[in-house]
């Protein structure tokens, strides 16, 4: 295990389709984040774990997205009815506890 | 809630010259503030961290700065080389880690 890493690296779908991301983050990491990163800005906060429980949720988080790590270990981020807006990079990172985060390399979405 | 901002939002130095990048937050109540450097087509990685109780730290050529009175925290590369070059985030977080607020990122260009 060398580190968090996501899949896919690049997805391109049309607007209206749902698309799944998931991140695999350091085995013994008991935190786990998502993030949207678009051009030119800085990473923005989606939601963050805490082994299996979702503890925070950004108001930026629409109804139209969802997260689970449902064994504390895998997360998966779903975007249901997606929209030009959401292309972004999705960042996932994990944490042990309060220390730092490591970030996965991240999925490319682009929505046509 | 949180909001971080950046500055400058460019930075050409010579190799060889220091840089400093600054950044102010909002909430009084944030206790942890790291540094992310992003190169090009790369994950972020953190290169310093400062937490609230201490008002610097120091890594070899890189050092932060904290001023809890005022809100904001500072960042100082010395004898910067070519390889700096990259994009710099700060961010800013309550509760240690938690629901991260990145700012917009500070685009650093070392030239030999």
């Amino acid at each position: 295990d060398t580190g968090v890493s996501q899949d896919p690296r690049h997805k391109i779908t049309k607007r209206g389709q749902n698309v799944t991301f998931r991140c695999d983050p350091i085995s013994e990491h008991n935190r786990l984040y998502w993030y949207r990163q678009t051009l030119g800005q800085g990473p923005e906060f989606l939601t963050y774990f805490q082994n299996e429980a979702q503890l925070e949720k950004s108001r930026l988080l629409s109804d139209r997205f969802s997260a689970e790590r449902p064994k504390g270990s895998f997360s998966t981020l779903e975007i249901q009815r997606t929209e030009q807006g959401d292309s972004a990079m999705y960042l996932c990172a994990s944490s042990l506890g309060q220390h730092e985060q490591f970030f996965g390399p991240g999925t490319r979405l682009t929505v046509l | 809630g949180e909001n971080v901002e950046q500055h400058p939002s460019t930075l050409s130095v010579q190799e060889g010259d220091s840089a400093v990048i600054k950044c102010t937050y909002s909430d009084s109540a944030s206790n942890y503030f790291p540094w992310y450097k992003q190169e090009l087509g790369k994950r972020p990685q953190l290169i310093i961290d400062i937490r609230s109780n201490v008002g610097e730290k120091k890594d070899q050529r890189i050092a932060v700065t904290l001023n809890k009175t005022a809100k904001h925290f500072s960042l100082h590369i010395t004898e910067t080389q070519p390889e700096d070059s990259a994009v710099y985030f700060c961010a800013a977080s309550i509760n240690n880690n938690n629901d991260m607020r990145f700012g917009a990122g500070t685009r650093l260009t070392v030239k030999p």
